[in-house]
């Protein structure tokens, strides 16, 4: 059975922080891993990783894969009020397994 | 990406009855899948709609319960059939725009609330 574990489940800090989100995962058929960000009801797609070591960057946000330890991370620098959402990993193939989130909580 | 839109957005069923939600998309695609997300809980995989044949469903969700149409290349129905409270969820359509990427797109979801 597919398992994908995301590390903390929440957590709390202050704007301004830089706050790193952890997915390790163990799937029968990996061709990518994804992150996604929920804040309603849709996920919004933040980054698809297939490569070991190549960082992807868009902003504040940075991700990395490491496939021979099965894990990525998601990092956030100069975290705003507007970062609070829950952060989701997803692992797969076409079929995507998804951890259970992250919920990040930015404080003014 | 895609633009996704899901109808209804929300709605509030009694039990026993049937609720049949909507995804559009604004361009073919090949894959689309629905989700569901109970309170508190991730996205698990219901099924992959397939254009043209029975949709193929996980483990744990059967035909009956959750019917699927998929027509054409930009529109798929999901029904949650003989509603009960444990069907209350978020429904998401997703697609996969391009198989060389493996990208998924949501939809903005159907909040479903069953009495």
């Amino acid at each position: 059975e597919d398992k994908v574990v995301q590390s903390p489940l929440s957590l709390v800090v202050h704007e301004g922080d830089t706050v790193t989100l952890n997915c390790s995962y163990e799937v029968t058929n990996f061709r990518s891993l994804l992150w996604y960000k929920q804040e309603k009801k849709a996920p919004t797609f933040l980054f698809m990783l297939t490569s070991s070591g190549i960082e992807k960057k868009s902003g504040r946000l940075s991700s990395i894969l490491d496939k021979k330890e099965l894990f990525s991370i998601l990092n956030i620098t100069a975290t705003q009020t507007g970062d609070s959402a829950v952060y989701l990993c997803a692992v797969g193939d076409y079929k995507l397994s998804f951890g259970a989130g992250t919920t990040v909580t930015v404080r003014a | 990406s895609a633009v996704i839109s899901q109808k209804p957005s929300r709605d509030i069923c009694q039990r026993g009855t049937s609720l049949t939600i909507q995804c559009q998309v604004d361009s073919q695609v090949t894959m689309m899948f629905w989700y569901r997300q109970q309170p508190g809980q991730s996205l698990t995989l219901i099924a992959t709609a397939n254009q043209g044949s029975e949709a193929t469903y996980e483990s744990g969700f059967v035909i009956d319960k959750f019917p699927i149409s998929r027509p054409n290349l930009t529109f798929s129905t999901l029904t949650v059939s003989n509603m009960s409270p444990e069907d209350s969820s978020i429904y998401l359509c997703s697609v996969e725009t391009d198989r060389a990427y493996n990208e998924q797109f949501f939809g903005p979801g159907t909040r479903l609330t069953v009495l």
